[in-house]
């Protein structure tokens, strides 16, 4: 099973400001087999990022994901006070489909 | 619109028995593997299940096999999840996902239901 580690755990961060966060995997994921989740408090998550770098449907393009390999980072150039929550990764290289802790971008 | 609906959730003894339905719309069901992802109160997310379309093949997390059932009905537009020998580690909010590649299978997760919470306690 591959384990995603995310860090950090919580980014403090003010409107405007650029966030970087960061999935590391226990092995090589396959084909770049990664995406991104954010989750706002008592909602699904919703989808970000596929492939590690494809924006899905509908995402705004202050999103942006890159890496392959064992380390993937997740960039919001410039936070909206709707960005405010908590992000998950995860791998779908290799069963059983695994995510990461999450980190949680809270309001400075 | 795609929607997914779910519901049958509740508080259970540990040792009892739930399913969990999921219902679709806004979208060819038939055409799309169907997934179950949990979430433990205050947790991180985890994969349970998926079923392919036709319902030929199914796939569990490692922690549920021989407990969960993960099945569908294409004709209601329904996903479904049968819970039994329940654990006190199965509470969680569970939710419906769909994989987003019509006729194939991508394995992550692109519409997601609003979950249904499971209790398991005594």
């Amino acid at each position: 099973e591959i384990v995603l580690t995310q860090s950090p755990a919580t980014l403090s961060l003010s409107p405007g400001e650029r966030a970087t966060l960061s999935c590391g995997a226990s092995q090589s994921v396959s084909s770049s087999y990664l995406a991104w989740y954010q989750q706002k408090p008592g909602l699904a998550p919703r989808l970000l990022i596929y492939d590690a770098s494809n924006r899905a449907t509908g995402i705004p393009d202050r999103f942006s994901g890159s890496g392959s390999g064992t380390d993937f980072t997740l960039t919001i150039s410039r936070l909206e006070p709707e960005d405010f929550a908590v992000y998950y990764c995860q791998q779908y290289g290799n069963s059983p489909w695994t995510f990461g802790q999450g980190t949680k971008v809270e309001i400075k | 619109e795609v929607q997914l609906v779910e519901s049958g959730g509740g508080l259970v003894q540990p040792g009892g028995s739930l399913r969990l339905s999921c219902a679709a719309s806004g979208f060819t069901f038939s055409s799309y593997w169907m997934n179950w992802v949990r979430q433990a109160p205050g947790k991180g997310l985890e994969w349970v299940a998926s079923i392919k379309q036709d319902a030929s093949d199914k796939y569990y997390v490692d922690s549920v096999k021989g407990r969960f059932t993960i099945s569908r009905d294409n004709a209601k537009n329904s996903l479904y999840l049968q819970m039994n020998s329940l654990r006190a580690e199965d509470t969680a909010v569970y939710y419906c996902a769909r994989d987003p590649l019509s006729g194939g299978r991508r394995n992550y997760f692109d519409f997601w239901g609003q979950g249904t919470l499971v209790t398991v306690s005594s």
